[in-house]
């Protein structure tokens, strides 16, 4: 069975930095492109970041670009998300979700974790 | 930037009705980039269409997903209570590589 535990949630003032992660079991990570999805209190969903299979290739919204940066571990199986210079627009349920064999969808997603940045 | 817009907002229907939800781009895209999601109340989206027309694992059938060009659809034959939910469309763009998200159809129960 696929599952995606997330972790790293928490409340961070502006200008502060967070890491969140998300450990992948029941199937070949290494294999798999990752990403990040946000959804902000009562609003839609908005792709944040991806990965490619092995790390190399990282990709990033217009919104997060240089001050986000996603990497994983494929020993450790776990994916991260590095969030520095947070910004009160950042305040989100963060989800890490897998790609399916193509890039082109998100087949498994995991349970989402909190992000508040308030003062 | 591909902008994707869902209609109508909000779906009131009963139980045993058939839903049909709209997702129209900005332009042209390939059907094979375009997904659909539901997603319940303090739950992450769950895959329900892929490829705008192929269901994904465990889908019961009474969901159904077609169009092409800028225009496509999800269709509902006859709705569950379960089925009452937020429902999203998402396009992958190869060049830059990114998603985009419609901004949701809420379904409710009439």
């Amino acid at each position: 069975e696929v599952q995606l535990l997330q972790s790293g949630g928490d409340l961070v003032q502006p200008g502060g930095s967070l890491r969140l992660s998300c450990a992948a079991s029941g199937f070949s990570f290494s294999s798999y492109a990752m990403n990040w999805v946000r959804q902000a209190p009562g609003k839609g969903l908005e792709w944040v970041s991806a990965t490619s299979s092995s790390g190399s290739g990282t990709y990033y919204s217009d919104s997060v670009k240089g001050r986000f940066t996603v990497s994983r571990d494929n020993s450790k199986n776990t994916l991260y998300l590095q969030m520095n210079s947070l910004r009160a627009e950042d305040t989100a349920v963060y989800y890490c979700a897998k790609t399916m064999g193509t890039w082109y969808f998100f087949d498994y997603w995991g349970q989402g974790t909190l992000v508040t940045v308030s003062s | 930037e591909i902008v994707l817009t869902q209609s109508p907002g909000t779906l009131s229907l009963s139980p045993g009705e058939r839903a049909t939800l709209s997702c129209r781009a900005s332009q042209s895209v390939s059907s094979s980039y375009l997904a659909w999601y539901q997603q319940k109340p303090g739950q992450a989206p769950r895959l329900l269409i892929y490829g705008a027309s192929s269901r994904a694992t465990g889908i019961p059938d009474r969901f159904s997903g077609s169009g092409s060009g800028t225009d496509f659809t999800l269709t509902i034959s006859r709705l569950e209570p379960e089925d009452f939910a937020v429902y999203y469309c998402q396009l992958y763009d190869s060049s830059p590589r990114a998603y985009t998200f419609g901004q949701g159809t809420k379904l409710e129960i009439k």
